[in-house]
């Protein structure tokens, strides 16, 4: 059974547009969550942590637990936001990625 | 300086072919992994490993075998490739409860 959604596999938006990446997720315990991005060719990295509840490069993430949802916001898009965004559940110590969703930002 | 570093950053061989993978993390991390990320950029965990051990293997081919000589390394290797290995190979680390780190990838093309 899936345990991470992304529905989106592609959004596009122009820059200065607001952006919500979905993440659902299906886990009986108190998940961890997580978002990374992958920019062209470059490896995954960090982008933000459920328990950090912090704002990177302008990104946002809360985690809902009524609705099992870890969404990514940002108000305004910049074209440098363009990357695949992966959101991951951490299992014992191995993360569970959703399919990512590609994000264009374009001028 | 680099955190988790892979060897080679691309790999092109011949179907049938015996080929490895390096990996190595200058972290002290405890846990290692292998992930692989297909031609629809899906991620999907293969090994894990922790202090030499391995704890996971998710439903990988017996041809995919890692080897970890210390903590610091998780080699992978794959015996008798097939078209349908092609992939981005990735490796990380991580320590308890920390952040995963990533390395660069290893793309590897079978002909």
């Amino acid at each position: 059974a899936q345990r991470v959604t992304q529905p989106e596999k592609l959004l596009s938006v122009f820059k200065g547009a607001p952006v919500e990446l979905k993440c659902n997720y299906s886990y009986s315990g108190s998940p961890e969550l997580f978002w990374y991005v992958q920019y062209s060719r470059q490896r995954l990295q960090l982008l933000l942590r459920h328990i950090s509840r912090e704002s990177i490069k302008g990104f946002t993430a809360d985690l809902n637990k009524g609705e099992t949802s870890f969404h990514l916001k940002k108000p305004f898009a910049q074209e440098e936001d363009s990357a695949m965004y992966y959101c991951a559940l951490r299992e014992y110590s191995t993360l569970t990625f959703g399919k990512g969703t590609m994000l264009l930002v374009s001028p | 300086d680099t955190a988790v570093s892979q060897t080679p950053k691309y790999l092109v061989t011949q179907m049938g072919n015996d080929k490895s993978i390096k990996c190595e993390q200058n972290l002290g991390h405890d846990t290692m992994y292998w992930y692989k990320q297909d031609s629809k950029k899906f991620l999907k965990i293969m090994f894990s490993y922790n202090n030499k051990e391995l704890i996971i293997n998710e439903t990988v081919p017996n041809r995919f075998s890692p080897k970890s000589p210390d903590k610091a390394h998780l080699n992978l290797h794959i015996n008798s490739l097939e078209l349908g290995d092609s992939a981005v190979y990735f490796c990380a680390s991580s320590q308890d409860r920390g952040q995963s780190f990533f390395g660069p990838g290893t793309r590897l093309t079978v002909l």
